[in-house]
């Protein structure tokens, strides 16, 4: 069963830092393009960031560029988003989302809530 | 960046009717346009990939049509588990970008 499996949300204060992970298990996770999603009730889906396969090519909303940094180990079968420079507007619940070689987004985690209050 | 703009932003319907959602996007995405479906404080599940194409172990009764700018989804016989909110995205262009989604609720 293909499963993604997020951790490291929680409450940080503005401008602190948090370092989500995603465990892949279920299929070839070097395989795959992969995605960090974000949910909010205001401004609904956004990809944050996306990583190519061998990590060689990262792309960023423009909202968390120079802030967020997206990453994988594939070894480990591992994504990761490592967050700094937090601001009120990141609170969201944030998907690890795998890339289908259609380029849809065919699964997701079952979502990490980050809060950014003091 | 696409934008994508859906309509209705919700819905009214009965156990049984037909339903269509409409995604237009404001330049030509080709046929690089998906459908999800997401119900309360659960992730997105992908219904149609490629504009048309049902994702595996999605009911027949899900559809997907169009290119270009224009899209839609419809829901043929709409089921008690189809009440929830209906998402499009397209992956044409960097960045990906989604609909507003169209909440689907019971009448």
């Amino acid at each position: 069963e293909v499963q993604l499996v997020e951790s490291g949300g929680g409450l940080v204060q503005p401008g602190g830092s948090l370092r989500l992970s995603c465990e892949a298990s279920g299929f070839t996770f070097n395989s795959h393009w992969m995605n960090w999603v974000r949910q909010t009730p205001g401004k609904g889906l956004e990809r944050v960031a996306t990583i190519k396969q061998d990590g060689s090519e990262q792309y960023y909303v423009d909202s968390v560029k120079g802030r967020f940094t997206i990453s994988r180990d594939n070894a480990k079968n591992s994504l990761y988003l490592q967050m700094n420079s937090l601001r009120a507007e990141d609170t969201a619940v944030y998907y690890c989302v795998r890339v289908a070689d259609s380029w849809a987004f065919d699964c997701w985690g079952q979502g990490t809530l980050v809060t950014v209050s003091s | 960046d696409v934008q994508m703009t859906q309509s209705p932003s919700s819905l009214s319907a009965s156990v049984g009717d037909r339903v269509t959602i409409i995604c237009r996007a404001s330049q030509s995405i080709s046929n690089y346009l998906n459908w999800y479906q997401q119900k309360s404080g659960k992730a997105p599940v992908l219904l149609i990939y490629t504009a048309s194409s049902l994702q595996s172990g999605v009911p027949s009764r899900f559809s997907g049509r169009g290119s270009g700018t224009e899209f839609s989804l419809t829901i043929t016989s709409l089921q008690p588990e189809d009440f929830a909110t209906y998402y499009c995205h397209q992956s044409h262009s960097r960045p990906p970008t989604f609909g507003q989604g169209t909440k689907v609720e019971i009448k």
